[in-house]
């Protein structure tokens, strides 16, 4: 199975909101709730941000936000803030063989 | 709060079998899932399998049953082999426990770079 698609960069001013979307299929994102987003700094590990589609781990500002419609999934970030910048990978549950896709990430700049 | 740690030779030879430990700490290893998943140098992520210490296991169908993961209850400590490695398995390799209900990773180690170079 293919990778989620995301788009390769989004950026915004600080203060904005940006949106990034990450398109599976009917057999991943669009049959599942089990969509994790994660931020990733440089040379860190990645951090989960937000689980089965809209739920946040505690301690993660409500600036973050999930949703999903049909087979895409999307991760809002309003009130940018210059430590936002990073890399943000989407995951989905994708059957018990795949078990989960990745998607390719997107790199946030931070005007 | 559970803590995890990676460990392992940072070179492997071609052909040869690349192992890693991840070392876990601040919990109990039997009470969760946990997975490897890895990253190449400027790439995205790339999840490997996951395992539990009854030895339940499910693999990533891409590496062909070049990969085993088990865990050493006694040593609070996760295991990765990869058989039979390439250029292509150079990556930053990370351990990470799956949060309850599942399919997501809610702790992650710092992560390990491989290097796979004759």
């Amino acid at each position: 199975q293919s990778a989620l698609a995301q788009p390769a960069s989004v950026s915004g001013s600080p203060g904005q909101s940006i949106t990034i979307s990450c398109t599976g299929t009917s057999s991943d994102v669009g049959s599942s709730n089990l969509v994790s987003w994660y931020q990733q700094h440089p040379g860190k590990a990645p951090k989960l941000m937000i689980y089965e589609v809209n739920k946040r781990p505690s301690g993660v500002s409500n600036r973050f936000s999930g949703s999903k419609s049909g087979n895409t999934a999307s991760l809002t970030i309003s009130g940018l803030q210059a430590e936002d910048e990073a890399d943000y990978y989407c995951c989905s549950y994708a059957g018990s063989t795949t078990y989960v896709l990745f998607g390719g990430g997107t790199k946030l700049t931070v005007l | 709060q559970v803590q995890l740690q990676e460990s392992g030779p940072g070179l492997v030879k071609p052909s040869e079998t690349l192992s890693l430990t991840c070392s876990v700490s601040g919990g109990s290893i039997s009470s969760y899932y946990w997975s490897w998943i890895r990253q190449p140098p400027g790439k995205g992520l790339e999840w490997l399998g996951y395992t539990f210490y009854t030895g339940s296991s499910n693999y990533n169908p891409s590496l062909n049953s070049r990969v085993t993961m088990s865990v050493d209850t006694s040593m609070n400590q996760l295991s990765l082999k990869l058989s039979s490695v390439t250029a292509a398995d150079t990556a930053v390799y990370y351990c990470a426990k799956i949060l309850q209900g599942g399919a997501s990773f809610d702790i992650w180690g710092q992560g390990t770079m491989v290097t796979v170079s004759s």
